[in-house]
């Protein structure tokens, strides 16, 4: 297992205004995710983050809204642009050490709400 | 394509009861099944998975979940609820014979015990 931390736990922000959410891990990574659950709804993600690749997107979701940052295997930020309150949300990043065993650990999470 | 069902939205259970939480799925190939918890404020935790071999998997605080091939499902169970098992519970699965990695996961269900 892992201990993962994300930064800020919670945040209110105006719309129009970004916000940038950090994972760090305590030990180093190939796989970290980023999942949006929004509430009474199952996790989405957003994306994929490798070290030294660029992020891959699932659909409906595009870098220019949702930039991450992935500078070394403990290390991941995902950037909420140009909010509005339809991105109220709690964003979650997870990480994956052994891909035979494919489990996932998750950070507590960050609860944005944008008004 | 894969998919996760979490029938229930809700179950209700008294303590010291048993409890079933229940899930099927769908993949094209051999499933990977997994079930996490989430308690109010945090993040996902990993409870137990199935890969291969056993039908009936065992994790952790008492819980245990049985795969059922012919009727898709990889239902959680425990013979003893307790009040701190209250929490959401959600059931994922991969299939990695389709060649992508992304888990999908279930709506979730939340489970209250009451004393």
């Amino acid at each position: 297992s892992a201990v993962i931390s994300q930064k800020p736990s919670r945040d209110i922000c105006q719309r129009g205004t970004s916000l940038t959410i950090q994972c760090q891990v305590d030990s180093q990574v190939t796989m970290m995710f980023w999942y949006r659950q929004q509430p009474g709804q199952s996790l989405t993600l957003i994306a994929t983050a490798n070290q030294g690749s660029e992020a891959t997107y699932e659909s409906g979701f595009v870098i220019d809204k949702f930039p991450i940052s992935r500078p070394n295997l403990t290390f991941s930020t995902l950037t909420v642009s140009n909010m509005s309150p339809e991105d109220s949300s709690i964003y979650l990043c997870s990480v994956e050490f052994d891909r035979a065993w494919e489990t996932q650990y998750f950070g507590p999470g960050t609860r944005l709400l944008v008004l | 394509a894969q998919s996760v069902a979490q029938p229930e939205d809700q179950v209700n259970v008294a303590e010291g009861n048993p409890l079933t939480v229940k899930c099927t799925y769908s993949v094209s190939g051999n499933p990977y099944l997994f079930w996490y918890v989430q308690y109010p404020n945090r993040g996902l935790q990993f409870l137990l998975k199935y890969i291969t071999g056993d039908n009936l998997v065992k994790g952790s605080y008492g819980f245990e979940a049985e795969f059922n091939k012919s009727q898709t499902s990889f239902h959680l169970k425990n013979p003893s609820a307790l009040v701190s098992d209250s929490a959401l519970y959600f059931c994922a699965v991969r299939d990695l014979s389709g060649g992508s990695y992304i888990p999908t996961f279930g709506r979730g269900t939340s489970l209250i015990v009451h004393p």
